[in-house]
């Protein structure tokens, strides 16, 4: 069965540059959420969009943004990166809906230096 | 959404039942109580949810007190590959908020 897909897998970039991460959902769910995962962390939700609009948010700062596309990919967008946005980060994606199962894609590795 | 607690850590033997404790004592009536792992920096994998009946899957069962205020997942036969963090995360199933885990050792 198909899954959530997250590109890139591995990025590295510098501080105070940009980075954009990718999500494509599993196909027919609606919902899409991102999560972060600092070194020795647990996952914190940062955001989701439901039906493209923004539905829950998180512990996301200021510096990032995210938006769903029509086609309900979503994309997570980071500037002026500091060191300390190092970490894995999540998509996951469900159907909308009380009790519904969030699936999570495996993840893109961030490291800034 | 509702706190839940678990111990840090927990050992269990190849090939026996791996019971994961949970509580949530403030959970709310529409509340699920979800169960995910992670193994090592992968994506955390869903295992079974439930609402206020015992659930069984391939995976696992998940067995909830009748006042709803703790759970229990149950690996039955658990084997290395099941050595992971496991999540208890109690949720409405919109955005669910993961707390500290279980880190389970399966030990030959």
């Amino acid at each position: 069965a198909a899954g959530v897909i997250q590109s890139p897998r591995h990025l590295i970039k510098e501080k105070r540059e940009t980075a954009t991460l990718k999500c494509y959902p599993i196909p027919r769910h609606d919902t899409v959420y991102w999560y972060q995962q600092g070194p020795g962390q647990d996952p914190q939700f940062l955001i989701s969009f439901y039906e493209k609009m923004q539905s829950d948010k998180g512990s996301i700062p200021d510096r990032f943004s995210a938006q769903q596309f029509s086609d309900y990919h979503s994309e997570l967008n980071m500037s002026s990166l500091e060191l300390g946005d190092s970490a894995l980060y999540f998509c996951a994606s469900s159907l909308r809906g009380a009790g519904n199962t969030i699936y999570f894609g495996e993840g893109s590795w961030l490291t800034v230096v | 959404d509702a706190k839940t607690t678990q111990p840090p850590s927990m050992d269990c033997a190849e090939g026996r039942a791996a019971n994961l404790p949970c509580n949530h004592s403030t959970i709310s009536g529409n509340e699920y109580v979800y169960w995910y792992r992670q193994i090592h920096s992968q994506g955390p994998q869903y295992i079974i949810h439930g609402l206020k009946n015992n659930e069984t899957n391939e995976m696992a069962s998940l067995i909830i007190t009748e006042d709803r205020k703790s759970s229990t997942l149950i690996l039955p036969h658990a084997t290395l590959r099941d050595t992971a963090v496991y999540y208890c995360i109690v949720g409405s199933g919109y955005a669910l908020n993961f707390g500290k885990g279980t880190s389970l050792l399966v030990t030959p």
